[in-house]
C-alpha cells in the first residue's frame, strides 16, 4: 500500500500560537489529500480536502481562516492551526487516495496536538 | 443526512472465535465500502474494501456486502488478542474519495 507520513507526531503549544502539520506521500504523488480530526472516543471527522495547485475545500462548520491548508506540491500538504485554543487539542490525521479503482485511502500516522 | 452506523461495543469474543462486525448506511448511492482497524492512539489501517454484492475474502478477514439491505459486515476468523482494536466502517458515494465514517466498534479478543 501507499505510505503517508506526518510531522510532527505530537506537539504541545501555548494558546494563541500557530502550529503547522505536514503530510507527505512518500512513494507516490497525491493531487488530493484529506485532513481529518478525531476527538477521544469519537470517529474521524473530515475537515477539508486539500487540492494541489488550488484552494482547499472545507467541510461545513470548519473555519477556513483558522485551519489553513496549503498543498504546495504533489507530495506535500500542510495544515496550519492558527491562534490555537485548548478546544483545538485533538488528533489530526491526513490521508491520500491509493492508485487502485476502489477509492481506498491511506492514512498518515497522525499528529497529536495539545494546546495549553 | 448521510449516515453510517455501527454498534459501539465493546464486542468481546474468545480467542480463536469468529468476530462479526456490522455496519449499516443510509445512502443508497453508496458505492465503495471500507473496513479500517484503529489501535488506540494510532491512525486507521486499511483492512479491506468491497464494492460488489457478496463476499470478499482476504486471509482471516471476510467482508460481506448487501446493497439491498444497506449493510456491510466484517468477519474475523480465528480471532487473536492482537485483533483487539476499534473497527471503522467507511462509505463513499459514486466517483468520490470522500468518506463517511461510522463511529466504530470496539473489539476485545479475550485470551
Amino acid at each position: 500500500g501507499a505510505v503517508v507520513s506526518q510531522h510532527p507526531s505530537w506537539v504541545i503549544c501555548k494558546s494563541g500560537t500557530s502550529v503547522k502539520i505536514e503530510c507527505r506521500s512518500l512513494d507516490f504523488q497525491a493531487t488530493t489529500m484529506f485532513w481529518y480530526r478525531q476527538f477521544p472516543k469519537q470517529s474521524l471527522m473530515l475537515m477539508a480536502t486539500s487540492n494541489e495547485g488550488s484552494k482547499a475545500t472545507y467541510e461545513q462548520g470548519v473555519e477556513k481562516d483558522k485551519f489553513l491548508i496549503n498543498h504546495a506540491s504533489l507530495t506535500l500538504s500542510t495544515l496550519t492551526v492558527t491562534s490555537a485554543h485548548p478546544e483545538d487539542s485533538s488528533f489530526y490525521i491526513c490521508s491520500a487516495p491509493g492508485a487502485g479503482r476502489g477509492y481506498e485511502q491511506y492514512f498518515g500516522p497522525g499528529t497529536r496536538l495539545t494546546v495549553t | 443526512q448521510k449516515e453510517v452506523e455501527q454498534n459501539s461495543g465493546p464486542l468481546s469474543v474468545p480467542e480463536g472465535a469468529i468476530a462479526s462486525l456490522n455496519c449499516t448506511y443510509s445512502d443508497r448511492g453508496s458505492q465503495s465500502f471500507f473496513w479500517y482497524r484503529q489501535y488506540s492512539g494510532k491512525s486507521p489501517e486499511l483492512i479491506m474494501f468491497i464494492y460488489s454484492n457478496g463476499d470478499k475474502e482476504d486471509g482471516r478477514f471476510t467482508a460481506q456486502l448487501n446493497k439491498a439491505s444497506q449493510y456491510v459486515s466484517l468477519l474475523i476468523r480465528d480471532s487473536q488478542p492482537s485483533d483487539s482494536a476499534t473497527y471503522l466502517c467507511a462509505v463513499t458515494t459514486s466517483g468520490t474519495y470522500k468518506y463517511i465514517f461510522g463511529t466504530g466498534t470496539r473489539l476485545k479478543v479475550l485470551a
